[in-house]
């Protein structure tokens, strides 16, 4: 099976500017969570999907934002840009069958934002 | 909230045994992941504890202790490929997985 893709890998942007990014999780799973990895805080979760809504939702501000579509796949969308949102940004699928997270993650290759 | 505690960096040497720790407070959770992540690449899933006790997988083995709210990864006979970074999470019911800050190995020869 193919793994979790993520496009595109790099970014630069600048302030103020927004972004979107894509995620495209593996074959089967309908569960689509992103996180946010900077060397000062590491790995955040920043929200879930599944079936096209969104289950869970970590503590960032209402500038980062997502989707799912019917086919799982998940966007994730950053306004107004801050020279603080640059980092990784990885999504990471699982099954999505239990309640919340016991299945297991299987993360993307991030995409690496940069902030100007 | 979650604090979860990792030492920042380690080192040991090829061949050796290396035990990473992971300290955690918080009120429940459904169990515990290990993951390891090199530089510049994504987390892969090593382990997951939910009952108190070793889970042995080939050279890695972890172990959950939830009365004393301690995990640890065990790395057995390393080999250079194993330098990498070693993140400790929590999986809570009804919210995300909650990471430690990781565990930067460095394996040496």
């Amino acid at each position: 099976k193919a793994g979790v893709t993520q496009t595109p890998r790099y970014l630069i942007k600048t302030r103020g500017q927004q972004v979107t990014l894509s995620c495209s999780p593996i074959s089967g799973h309908r569960s689509v969570s992103w996180y946010q990895q900077t060397p000062g805080q590491g790995l955040q979760f920043l929200f879930e999907y599944f079936s096209e809504t969104q289950r869970n939702k970590g503590n960032f501000p209402g500038r980062f934002s997502g989707r799912q579509f019917s086919n799982s796949r998940s966007e994730m969308n950053v306004s107004t840009l801050e020279l603080g949102d640059s980092a990784l940004y990885l999504c990471a699928s699982s099954p999505g069958g239990g309640q919340g997270f016991t299945d297991t993650q299987y993360f993307g290759p991030g995409t690496r934002l940069t902030v100007l | 909230g979650q604090n979860i505690d990792q030492p920042t960096e380690m080192t040991a040497t090829e061949g050796a045994i290396v035990q990473i720790n992971c300290t955690y407070q918080t009120s429940g959770f459904n169990g515990l992941f290990w993951y390891q992540q090199h530089a510049g690449e994504a987390p892969t899933f090593l382990s997951y504890n939910v009952l108190d006790g070793l889970e042995e997988k080939g050279r890695f083995s972890s172990f959950l202790s939830r009365s004393k709210g301690y995990s640890y990864l065990l790395l057995k006979e390393l080999q250079m490929k194993d330098s990498a970074s070693y993140l400790c999470a929590l999986n809570q019911a009804g919210t995300a997985l909650i990471f430690g800050k990781g565990t930067t190995l460095s394996v040496s020869s």
